[in-house]
């Protein structure tokens, strides 16, 4: 069974920039989540999906960073404009829903701004 | 969500038990309590619940106290493979994952 996948596995763009990172869900998952994480620290949530729907996007900077999932299968997180802060590592997750809240993690993409 | 708390590192020798603590003193009768673990460079990889009873699969244990205030996760014969970062979350259902600094783990040869 293949696992959570997410592309690309690294990223380095100038500060300004716009960026967009993709992830592929475990093949029957409706539930999608993408975190950040820091170097040195845990993952954060950002945003939520149950299928289609974003239930909680309540972490995600709206000035800069938008997600969509649009037919409840893969989703895309972009980021524009960048801005040196954001330079971490953006992991997208998955689980299968309906109460179960075991999580997969994909490998995560590093983001480094310059 | 509870809060929770965990020592920042831990050795162990390979082939010896390892056994990560967990403190959740404010957990709620609803919530219960997953371990995550985060090799370097990989995202993090489910490893075992449980609510109230000890609970074990392929990869752990996990022992919960009879309060419920603490638990114990235990690798039973730790490899070099074993070296991560260790995360103890309590979470009710519907509640989302909440990731605290974690436990180093250093398996040494």
């Amino acid at each position: 069974e293949a696992g959570v996948v997410q592309s690309p596995r690294y990223k380095i763009i100038e500060k300004k920039q716009p960026v967009a990172f993709w992830c592929n869900p475990i093949s029957g998952h409706n539930t999608l989540y993408w975190y950040l994480q820091n170097l040195g620290q845990g993952p954060e949530l950002l945003i939520r999906y149950e299928n289609e729907e974003a239930v909680d996007d309540s972490q995600l900077p709206k000035d800069r960073f938008s997600a969509e999932r649009l037919k409840g299968v893969d989703s895309t997180l972009k980021i524009q404009p960048a801005e040196l802060g954001d330079s971490a590592v953006y992991l997208c997750a998955s689980s299968p829903g309906g109460g179960d809240y075991e999580q997969y993690f994909g490998p995560g993409t590093r983001l480094t701004v310059t | 969500d509870a809060k929770t708390t965990q020592p920042p590192s831990m050795d162990c020798a390979e082939g010896r038990a390892a056994n990560l603590p967990c403190n959740h003193s404010t957990i709620s009768g609803n919530e219960y309590v997953y371990w995550y673990r985060q090799i370097h460079s990989q995202g993090p990889q489910y490893i075992i619940h449980g609510l109230k009873n000890n609970e074990t699969n392929e990869m752990a244990s996990l022992i919960i106290t009879e309060d419920r205030k603490s638990s114990t996760l235990i690798l039973p014969h730790a490899t070099l493979r074993d070296t991560a970062v260790y995360y103890c979350i309590v979470i009710n259902q519907g509640g989302k994952l909440i990731f605290g600094q974690g436990t180093e783990l250093s398996v040494k040869p």
